[in-house]
């Protein structure tokens, strides 16, 4: 199957830096790609669809000024949470659709924030 | 619009035990439905996926899962669990066949296998 990568897999910030999060179709191109956030022993929310060459399409109540969006490529999205606080700490995923003529999406391993 | 419930948060099995994970799903539209397994502190791995073929889906490791629109159901089975089946599993609607189509998690259910 298709992989996707994220880096890092785990990141320490402190509070009020920025942290820029990858995600990346390693063998494979997505002008699409989605960005999750997993809060512990709790479900996956989309945050956001990234799109390649245009503004991401961001979720209700997900503030676009905090989590920017970049889709530079068919192959790279970046996620950066601006000004982190202690409670952006969390699980953010990546995935991509895959033209397997289903379109299955393909998760990256996850990135682990935390924000002291 | 869609929507995923998982009837249970918890389910607990002995090694060896059939397994039954239920899902029931809510769409306005044809939906393709998905099983996804997640070991902890891992990505989330496809176990199988309905997209409107047949109703009766075989996945890996063992697993498998009825697609039932008279009861809008999507219940993952596996005849005999194994320990390192324990995760936290996934049912998973997306609108439609294409990729690019949001997809609706479940709120998860945490499977323990017993010795």
């Amino acid at each position: 199957g298709a992989v996707v990568s994220q880096h890092p897999s785990r990141v320490i910030c402190k509070s009020g830096t920025s942290v820029k999060i990858e995600c990346r179709s390693l063998d494979f191109q997505a002008t699409t790609m989605f960005w999750y956030r997993q809060f512990p022993k709790q479900s996956l929310m989309l945050m956001a669809t990234s799109n390649e060459g245009s503004k991401a399409t961001y979720e209700q109540g997900v503030e676009k000024d905090k989590f920017l969006i970049n889709h530079a490529s068919l192959t790279l999205s970046t996620l950066t949470v601006t000004s982190a606080h202690p409670e952006d700490s969390s699980f953010y995923i990546c995935s991509a659709p895959f033209m397997d003529g289903q379109e299955t999406q393909y998760f990256g391993p996850g990135t682990r924030l935390l924000v002291l | 619009a869609q929507s995923v419930t998982q009837l249970d948060s918890h389910v607990s099995v002995s090694e060896g035990t059939p397994v039954l994970l239920r899902c029931n799903y809510s769409s306005s539209y044809s939906p393709s439905l998905f099983w996804y397994v997640q070991h902890p502190n891992k990505g989330l791995q496809l176990l199988l996926k309905y997209t409107s073929a047949a109703t009766l889906v075989k996945g890996i490791n063992g697993f498998e899962a009825e697609f039932k629109k008279s009861e809008t159901s999507f219940h993952l089975t596996k005849p005999s669990a194994h320990m390192s089946d324990a995760a936290e599993y996934f049912c998973v609607v997306r609108r439609g066949l294409g990729g690019y189509n949001k997809l609706i998690f479940g709120a998860g259910t945490r499977l323990a296998v017993h010795p």
